[in-house]
């Protein structure tokens, strides 16, 4: 089972460029979300989905936007790359269980911005 | 709102000696509470989970309490491993947030040298 496919795993922007984080699942989760790891802080929330066409903001949402036009997919698009969205991103679903219900991550995305 | 405090790394052992990585939350409600693990080079994975007070979650040899008293939820284990060697994050999910969504403590790097 593939899980939680994230791509690419390592990307080097210039700052103003634009691009799109990939995110799939072949889990049929209906919960899906994005974070960002920065050392010290733990993992922040970004953006999240419930279901295809809901999306929500998280903790840190300036500058990213998401859709979610699937079940399986919830690409991250950075609008206009800045340094300080230099960070590992980490794409994480989940069934729309209790509480406990268990989230599955990919294995990451790796940032720089120039 | 919510939040996740754990000690800061890294924590550096000998092989075969005792973990406790501390771990304390702020939420209203009653929080399922979790502890993740990132290895090198990997997303993260649920390592174990509470539901309620005094819940004990476990696994691989790693247990953690769920202390609604002290609002803390420390990880332990009796005899480490160079294999436990990786970056563990308390998190907890809040009662009505949407889309279970996790709160993270900051991460706490253990290394263990044989």
């Amino acid at each position: 089972n593939a899980g939680v496919t994230q791509t690419p795993k390592f990307q080097v922007l210039k700052t103003g460029q634009s691009m799109t984080l990939q995110c799939a699942q072949d889990m049929n989760h209906e919960y899906m979300s994005w974070y960002r790891q920065d050392p010290g802080m733990g993992l922040r929330l970004i953006h999240y989905s419930v279901g295809a066409g809901i999306t929500d903001q998280g903790e840190v949402p300036n500058g990213y936007n998401v859709s979610r036009s699937t079940t399986e997919d919830f690409p991250l698009r950075l609008l206009s790359a800045a340094p300080s969205q230099t960070s590992v991103y980490f794409c994480a679903s989940s069934y729309s269980g209790p509480r406990n219900t268990e989230a599955f991550f990919g294995q990451g995305t790796r940032l720089t911005v120039v | 709102g919510d939040s996740v405090t754990q000690m800061e790394g890294p924590v550096t052992l000998s092989e075969e000696a005792f973990l406790t990585i501390n771990c304390t939350y702020t939420a209203t409600g009653y929080p399922s509470l979790f502890w993740y693990v990132q290895y090198p080079g990997e997303g993260l994975q649920l390592l174990l989970k509470a539901t309620k007070a005094d819940d004990k979650g476990s696994n691989k040899g790693f247990e953690a309490t769920y202390r609604k008293e002290t609002t803390s939820f420390h990880l332990e284990k009796g005899s480490v491993q160079v294999s436990d060697s990786a970056v563990y994050f308390c998190a907890l999910s809040a009662t009505g947030v949407a889309g279970n969504m996790l709160t993270f403590g900051g991460g706490t790097r253990l290394m263990v040298k044989p």
